[in-house]
Order: structure tokens, then sequence, then C-alpha cells
């Protein structure tokens, strides 16, 4: 079956990075986009951006243009986000989410477990 | 504030039939179609309708989404107490070029 695993909890200090790993079994990786969606503590979801496996394109949300990448490594279908000059608001579960088949550009289906990133001095 | 506006709450006794609205704009939903999501507490989302009014397998079909110009619906029936979740409302935007999510809403079955 489809899935998605992501990697485990961090703890960054302020101004560090992270890079959160999601590992995709069950499908063909490059044929599907792979988003990143970020929830805050007690706030909604909140899209950060997506990856096209195939060719690499990627598309960012504005707001955090110019501090997320989001690559990809095919060899071993996973994909990475990493946020970098982390502050205490970026503290929240990051998930990724595939685009399903059939469905339009913001049908996310599945979604991986989430990652708790705790940004704290 | 989120790009989608969606009622922060909602609530139903079991057995009623409860709305929750989502209002976008004509970059969002107003040209592209309208996906749900439901959120148990502490856990990932998972899909509930998608593209406006289609449940993938395993949805019951007491849940209905609907869409009529720049707004949608999502629409749940026979309320039952593992319904009590929040719901989510997504659509692409093509100004934004990206995903944009409500704000959410939690239901709570009384």
């Amino acid at each position: 079956q489809v899935q998605l695993v992501q990697s485990g909890a961090e703890v960054k200090k302020p101004g560090a990075s992270v890079k959160v790993s999601c590992k995709a079994s069950g499908y063909t990786f490059t044929g599907y986009y792979l988003h990143w969606v970020r929830q805050a503590p007690g706030q909604g979801l909140e899209w950060m951006g997506r990856i096209y496996p195939n060719t690499g394109g990627t598309n960012y949300a504005q707001k955090f243009q110019g501090r997320v990448t989001v690559t990809r490594d095919t060899s071993i279908s996973t994909a990475y986000m990493e946020l970098s000059s982390l502050r205490s608001d970026d503290t929240a579960v990051y998930y990724c989410a595939r685009t399903m088949t059939g469905g339009g550009a913001a049908t996310l289906d599945p979604w991986g477990q989430g990652t708790l990133v705790t940004v704290s001095s | 504030q989120s790009v989608l506006t969606q009622p922060p709450s909602a609530s139903g006794t079991p057995g009623q039939r409860v709305t929750i609205s989502c209002s976008g704009s004509s970059s969002n939903i107003g040209s592209n179609t309208v996906n749900w999501y439901q959120q148990l507490p502490g856990t990932a989302p998972k899909l509930l309708i998608y593209t406006n009014n289609q449940r993938p397998s395993g949805v019951p079909d007491r849940f209905s989404g609907s869409k009529s110009g720049t707004s949608a619906s999502l629409a749940i029936s026979g309320l039952q107490s593992e319904d009590e979740a929040d719901y989510y409302c997504a659509a692409w935007d093509d100004s934004l070029n990206g995903v944009v999510f409500g704000g959410g809403t939690k239901l709570t079955v009384l």
C-alpha cells in the first residue's frame, strides 16, 4: 500500500536548521508531487511547498521563500524538507503528503505520520 | 488569517445533520476543486472529500461535499461521537501558486 514514513522528532536551537525526511513506498516515487504541510501547536494546517520528484521542480509558499528547501533522492524514494534560521514559532508538526491519483492539485493522500520539530534555547 | 474562511466551531447532537462552510475567492475555490480533511486528535489529517463531492474508499456516505461559486460546504448527517474532530477545507490557489487551507472547524458532538 502507499505509505509515507517520516524521520523522528527533532529539537533545535534558534538560528539552526532542520532537515526532515519522508520515505515513500508502494508506488512510483517519481510520478506524484510530494507536499510539505506544517501545524503549530493548537493551530491549523499551513502549506509550505511541494516537489515533483521526476524533475526536482519545486513550488514554495511565499512565507517560506528563501528559508525552505525541498529536495529528493530518487534512488531511495525519499524527499527532504530543510528549514533554516529556525525561530521559536517554527515549533510545529511537519507533515509530508502525496498528491492523490484522480484528484486535483490540493488533493493530498496519503499523509506521513508527522515529525515534531521543537525550537528552543 | 487563512485564505479560506471557515467557522472556528460547530456542534450537534448524535443523529443530527451539521454543515461546515468554506469561503474563498475566484483564484482558489472559484477556479479549482475543493477538498476536505478530517483530523482526529493527535493524528495526521485524513482526506475526507475530494474534487468537491467525491468520497475516497472507506469514507461513509454520511459525509458529503458541495461547491457553488467561491464557496463550499461539508455536510455530516447522522452525526456520531467519533465524528468529533477538526475539519479543514483546501484548494489550489492560482494566484499564490500553492495549496491554501481554511483555518479549521472544531466539531463537537454534544
